[in-house]
């Protein structure tokens, strides 16, 4: 069983659409990360968070530390954000080594 | 400010020869860290160095992979005698300081085995 899982694994939705994408996992972590890989295949860090809730533009991440649980919400979706949405968790004692959620593959329609 | 260089940006090779990917960390990061994204299938952590020194090498394969981080240019992930299953995207990333830090992944290299 992966240490990290997403979900939905495919997600499509009107454009104006929130979108919620969730994660949860099951070690106990000292960072949680959410990226974004573009249809190109670039990976973009868009947050990484420890606790509560970050937000950047339209996005929003927020954490729960004791539910061992994340979500990334979209506001007001638009199609330049159709992409694969991946979270992956620090576990602090590993240094740095990231584990992977098998990312959400999210399509935005005009 | 430069971001994170990957070089090149795709590479073919055929069984049984080298491949050497290299890495450029962003400015001031001397923390790199080397993933890899086979066909259909999630990031994997590979290795971790910092300069001079390889930190955590636990998710490279045991045999034919090697990675180093010299004092000065990139860092290089070197796969002798490739076979078909190393075709994938080997991404690598860079942070400033200790983790936890926020990772600047480059664009990868896509290998390709023939």
């Amino acid at each position: 069983k992966n240490e990290v899982e997403q979900s939905p694994q495919n997600l499509t939705a009107q454009e104006g659409e929130f979108i919620t994408i969730n994660c949860s996992y099951s070690v106990g972590i000292s960072a949680l990360h959410w990226l974004q890989q573009h249809p190109g295949g670039g990976i973009v860090s868009l947050f990484m968070l420890s606790s509560g809730k970050k937000k950047h533009g339209r996005l929003i991440a927020t954490i729960n530390i004791q539910e061992k649980h994340s979500s990334l919400h979209i506001t007001a979706s638009h199609p330049r954000d159709s992409a694969v949405y991946i979270c992956a968790v620090d576990r602090g004692s590993t240094l740095g080594r990231l584990y992977f959620g098998r990312g959400t593959q999210l399509t935005v329609w005009p | 400010n430069a971001g994170v260089m990957q070089n090149p940006r795709h590479l073919v090779r055929r069984r049984g020869q080298e491949a050497r990917l290299r890495c450029s960390p962003m400015k001031g990061h001397s923390h790199v860290y080397w993933y890899r994204q086979l066909p259909e299938e999630g990031l994997k952590f590979m290795v971790y160095l910092q300069k001079e020194n390889i930190i955590d090498e636990s998710g490279m394969p045991k045999e034919r992979f090697s990675a180093e981080f010299p004092k000065e240019g990139p860092s290089i992930l070197r796969i002798q005698q490739v076979v078909r299953g190393d075709s994938a995207a080997y991404f690598c990333a860079s942070s400033p300081g200790t983790p936890p830090e926020t990772q600047y992944f480059g664009p990868g290299t896509r290998l390709l085995v023939l």
